[in-house]
């Protein structure tokens, strides 16, 4: 089955600078990935996904790049707040099982 | 957007009881439900998949007799922890996914704390 490693577990960034956040997956023959950012206590909220026929797709300061060949996928954060302190996740899926298969996590803390 | 509502959001029951947790779709037809089980400061593990009026499918070292999933209806799908014990204590959340034949963008409810004492 599909396994996803995330790295690094924790980051921490000074406001302003960019984080990256790196993930990997093992099946082929996925072609969805989305991200998520969880807050403490709180539910997963989606904030930018990325289908296998693109390579890069950017929404503001959130961008996500895919490497097929590679089987990597990554999120960059740029101008980072305070705000964007929060466990970001990813996940790997196929259209044949809609199944999401998630990272570890990454704790991100962005300094003020 | 897509809104799916999760009760309880916390509950504490005594071990050896049974505990049922709800997720409902509010306005969107939830074709297939997924329940995650996360533990503190870990990943969202995936449990099962259940689709509507099917039975569910349980990914290796479930306990389907131990945690019964239905999914009834379009809009409603439960989860029952049976026989509950200290180490069932978890963050329990479920994502809906809203359109049939997509794949993406998965709502989740906002998660059950259930602690067994």
């Amino acid at each position: 089955g599909e396994n996803v490693e995330q790295h690094p577990s924790t980051l921490s960034v000074q406001e302003g600078d960019s984080a990256v956040i790196k993930c990997t997956y093992s099946d082929s023959a996925s072609n969805y990935f989305p991200w998520y950012k969880q807050e403490l206590g709180k539910r997963p909220q989606l904030i930018i996904d990325i289908r296998s026929n693109v390579g890069e797709k950017k929404d503001q300061r959130i961008a996500v790049t895919l490497n097929k060949t590679a089987k990597h996928f990554s999120l960059h954060i740029t101008e980072t707040q305070p705000e964007d302190s929060a466990v970001y996740f990813c996940a790997a899926s196929t259209s044949g099982t809609y199944k999401y298969i998630f990272g570890t996590g990454t704790r991100l803390k962005v300094l003020a | 957007g897509a809104v799916v509502s999760q009760h309880p959001s916390r509950v504490i029951c005594k071990s050896g009881t049974s505990v049922k947790i709800e997720c409902r779709s509010l306005d969107f037809q939830a074709t297939t439900m997924f329940w995650y089980r996360q533990f503190p400061k870990q990943s969202l593990m995936l449990m099962a998949t259940s689709n509507e009026g099917s039975k569910a499918t349980y990914e290796q070292g479930v306990e389907k007799d131990k945690f019964l999933i239905n999914h009834a209806s379009l809009t409603l799908s439960t989860l029952t922890v049976t026989s509950a014990h200290p180490e069932d204590s978890s963050f329990y959340i479920c994502s809906a996914r809203d359109r049939v034949g997509a794949y993406y963008g998965y709502t989740f409810g906002s998660g059950t704390r259930l602690t067994v004492v």
